[in-house]
C-alpha cells in the first residue's frame, strides 16, 4: 500500500523560506505527478504545483516566482520551498500523488505551517 | 486559469437525505473532474474521479455525473460519516484549480 509522510518546520518569520519534504513508500515513482496543495485557515484547497520524477514541474501562477518543486528519485522524495513567506502562506501543507489526468488518490498526513 | 464554481457553499440536510452539489467549470474540460471529502484534522480523500468512477474504497452511495462544464455529485442517503466539505477539482490543465468547497452540515 502506498503512503506518503511528509515533515518539515511548522513555525516561520515573515520572509523566511518554506521548506518541506515528502517521502513515498511503496509503489511506482515514475508513473506520476507529485504534487503539493494547501488549505489556509477558513479557505478551501488550493492547489501549489507538481513535478513528475524528471524533475518537469508545473506551478501555481500565483505562487510560481516564490516557489520551487524539485524531486530525489533515488530516495523517493520530493520537496517544496517557498521563498519570503508571509502571513498569507499560513496554512496547512499537503503532499499528494497525482494520477494525472485523474486525481490526487494518495495523501500525506498534512504539514501546519504558520508564519508570526 | 480554469475557474470552477462550486454551488451550493453550504447545505443542511439530515441522515438518510439525497443531497446533490454542483461544479461549473469556466470552459470545457472534457470529464476531467474529481470530487474530494474533507474533514477537519484530516488529509482530504478522492471519491470520484474522471467525473462518474467511484475511487476505490469510497462508499457507493456517493455518485458523479456530468461532462463538458457542468458536473454534480451526489450523495444517496446520508451518513454520519457524509458530514464534511466536498471539492471539485479539474485535471484538464494546469494550474489544476478547485472549487470553493460545499460544507454539508447535520440540520
Amino acid at each position: 500500500q502506498v503512503q506518503l509522510r511528509q515533515w518539515g518546520v511548522g513555525l516561520l518569520k515573515p520572509s523566511e523560506a518554506l521548506h518541506l519534504t515528502c517521502a513515498v513508500y511503496g509503489g511506482s515513482f515514475t508513473s506520476y505527478y507529485w504534487t503539493w496543495l494547501r488549505q489556509p485557515p477558513g479557505k478551501g484547497l488550493e492547489w501549489i504545483g507538481e513535478t513528475n520524477h524528471q524533475g518537469s514541474v508545473h506551478y501555481s501562477p500565483s505562487l510560481q516566482t516564490r516557489l520551487t518543486i524539485s524531486v530525489d528519485t533515488s530516495n523517493k522524495q520530493f520537496y517544496l520551498k517557498l521563498d519570503s513567506v508571509t502571513a498569507a502562506d499560513t496554512a496547512d501543507y499537503y503532499c499528494a500523488r497525482g494520477d494525472i489526468p485523474r486525481d490526487m488518490d494518495v495523501w500525506g498526513q498534512g504539514t501546519t505551517v504558520t508564519v508570526s | 486559469d480554469i475557474q470552477m464554481t462550486q454551488f451550493p457553499s453550504s447545505l443542511s440536510a439530515s441522515l438518510g437525505d439525497r443531497v446533490t452539489i454542483t461544479c461549473r467549470a469556466s470552459q470545457n474540460i472534457g470529464s476531467f473532474l474529481n470530487w474530494y471529502q474533507h474533514t477537519p484534522g484530516r488529509a482530504p480523500k478522492s471519491l470520484i474521479y474522471t467525473t462518474s468512477n467511484l475511487h476505490s474504497g469510497a462508499p457507493s452511495r456517493f455518485s458523479g455525473s456530468g461532462s463538458g462544464t457542468e458536473f454534480s455529485l451526489t450523495i444517496s442517503g446520508l451518513q454520519p460519516d457524509d458530514f464534511a466539505t466536498y471539492y471539485c477539482q479539474q485535471t484538464y490543465s494546469v494550474p489544476r484549480t478547485f472549487g470553493q468547497g460545499t460544507k454539508v452540515e447535520m440540520k
